[in-house]
């Protein structure tokens, strides 16, 4: 299997708190691991990549000092939303690429609001 | 660059018709193209793909695509809907030297019994 877990899976927070989203591939190594957000019946846009042990590459638009992304190991990544505003109000759906395949296997799915 | 195209938002089917989904791409490289299915709330689950090899891909839930080279098209199809495969269903592509996907707007299949 390539199964993929994020948690929380759901989060309600105040403006102006950062919320911390985890990313874990369960029975794989990932080597990649791509976060993606995805507003309300639209499709899914692809905020950064990361790579275990090196820095995120960011997509045109995307700040990475507002989303901070850290892939500390092959199992984990973690996206952190840091003073979030109601704008940041989103599905968070994290990714997983296993090193020599091309498939990326996703998460169910972080849904966050920020009051 | 690369992006997807799918021109139905939405398709309608009765049960135990086929079902097809369009999807048409554009890929400066050779295309490995995907599909997922995702349901409200969840994350996407994987379909099938094409990377190489036989043109017509069988994936899981009796889904399968066919790849249209010269139409560069990617549709989904199924022989017999089921009630169950109402959801909203993503075309991707990548190119073959890139590991990032690119994402049509979806389609949001409605079969009904």
């Amino acid at each position: 299997g390539a199964v993929v877990s994020q948690h929380p899976s759901w989060v309600i927070c105040k403006s102006g708190t950062s919320v911390k989203i985890e990313c874990r591939s369960l029975d794989f190594q990932a080597t990649t691991m791509f976060w993606y957000r995805q507003f309300p019946k639209q499709s899914l846009m692809l905020m950064a990549t990361s790579n275990e042990g090196s820095k995120a590459t960011y997509e045109q638009g995307v700040e990475k000092d507002k989303f901070l992304i850290n892939h500390a190991s092959l199992t984990l990544s973690t996206l952190t939303v840091t003073s979030a505003h109601p704008e940041d109000s989103s599905f968070y759906i994290c990714s997983a690429r296993r090193g020599g395949e091309d498939t990326q296997y996703f998460g169910p799915g972080t849904r966050l609001t920020v009051l | 660059a690369q992006s997807v195209a799918q021109p139905e938002d939405q398709v309608n089917v009765a049960e135990g018709n086929p079902l097809t989904v369009k999807c048409t791409y554009s890929v400066s490289g050779n295309p490995y193209l995907f599909w997922y299915v995702q349901y409200p709330n969840r994350g996407l689950q994987f379909l099938l793909k094409y990377i190489t090899g036989d043109n017509l891909v069988k994936g899981s839930y009796g889904f399968e695509a066919e790849f249209n080279k010269s139409q560069t098209s990617f549709h989904l199809k199924k022989p017999s809907a089921l009630v169950s495969d109402s959801a909203l269903y993503f075309c991707a592509v990548r190119d073959s030297n890139d590991y990032k996907l690119s994402f049509g707007a979806g389609t949001t299949v409605t079969v009904r019994a």
